[in-house]
């Protein structure tokens, strides 16, 4: 199992311009997250997923939007880039066990900077 | 809604040595607690969690953690640290049945031989 996979590892973007980071699940997991990481602030959820075509926005939506075509796959796009968006980004997912609560399983992040 | 307060943003201490990383929560509601580690350039993994029962608890790597709730607090404890604990820990709660976790500031452990 690669458990969850980002990329790509490292990406640099001029202001205005728009990409798509991309995470990835062989875990089977119904629910995915995508957080930044900012010195001192600890991780922040930006969306999260609790199933495959559903999302929901988390502490700090602006800027961002999502997409979860399929259960495996969690896209976190940035339209306009902003340089308050330098960050490194991290996707998580988890499973749903009823009755009990869940452990999220990290990717390795994403380094963007927006110059 | 819970939030987290990691007390010390950085903790050094020598080599063999125990240390003490402090975490205070608050929520309205019955909680989960967690402690994560996040080794230098990776990602998060899990270091022991809190559901119910015993409020010690015990993790990877010889680390604890203890739930009180009176004082709403979930320290991290180990009673011998190696050079290889070098880290940013990171405590977590989440609301019993919410599939959302609110993360604390983190604490940078740095171990000196």
């Amino acid at each position: 199992n690669a458990g969850v996979t980002q990329t790509p590892k490292f990406q640099v973007l001029k202001t205005g311009q728009s990409m798509t980071l991309q995470c990835a699940q062989d875990m089977n997991h119904n629910s995915m997250y995508w957080y930044r990481q900012d010195p001192g602030m600890g991780l922040r959820l930006i969306y999260y997923s609790a199933s495959e075509g559903t999302t929901d926005k988390g502490e700090v939506p602006d800027g961002y939007n999502v997409s979860r075509l399929k259960k495996q796959n969690f896209l976190l796009g940035l339209e306009s880039a902003a340089p308050s968006q330098t960050s490194v980004y991290f996707c998580a997912s988890s499973a749903r066990t009823s009755g009990n609560p869940y452990e999220q399983y990290f990717g390795p992040g994403t380094r963007l900077t927006v110059t | 809604a819970q939030s987290v307060t990691q007390l010390d943003s950085q903790v050094p201490v020598f080599e063999e040595a125990p240390v003490e990383l402090r975490c205070n929560y608050s929520s309205s509601v019955s909680v989960y607690l967690f402690w994560y580690v996040q080794y230098p350039n990776q990602g998060l993994q899990l270091l022991l969690k809190y559901l119910s029962g015993s409020t010690l608890v015990k993790g990877i790597n010889g680390f604890e953690a203890e739930f009180n709730k009176s004082q709403t607090s979930f320290h991290l404890r180990k009673p011998s640290v190696h050079i290889s604990d070098t880290a940013e820990y990171f405590c977590a709660v989440s609301d019993q049945g919410a599939q959302k976790l609110v993360f604390g500031q983190g604490t940078r452990l740095t171990i000196n031989p």
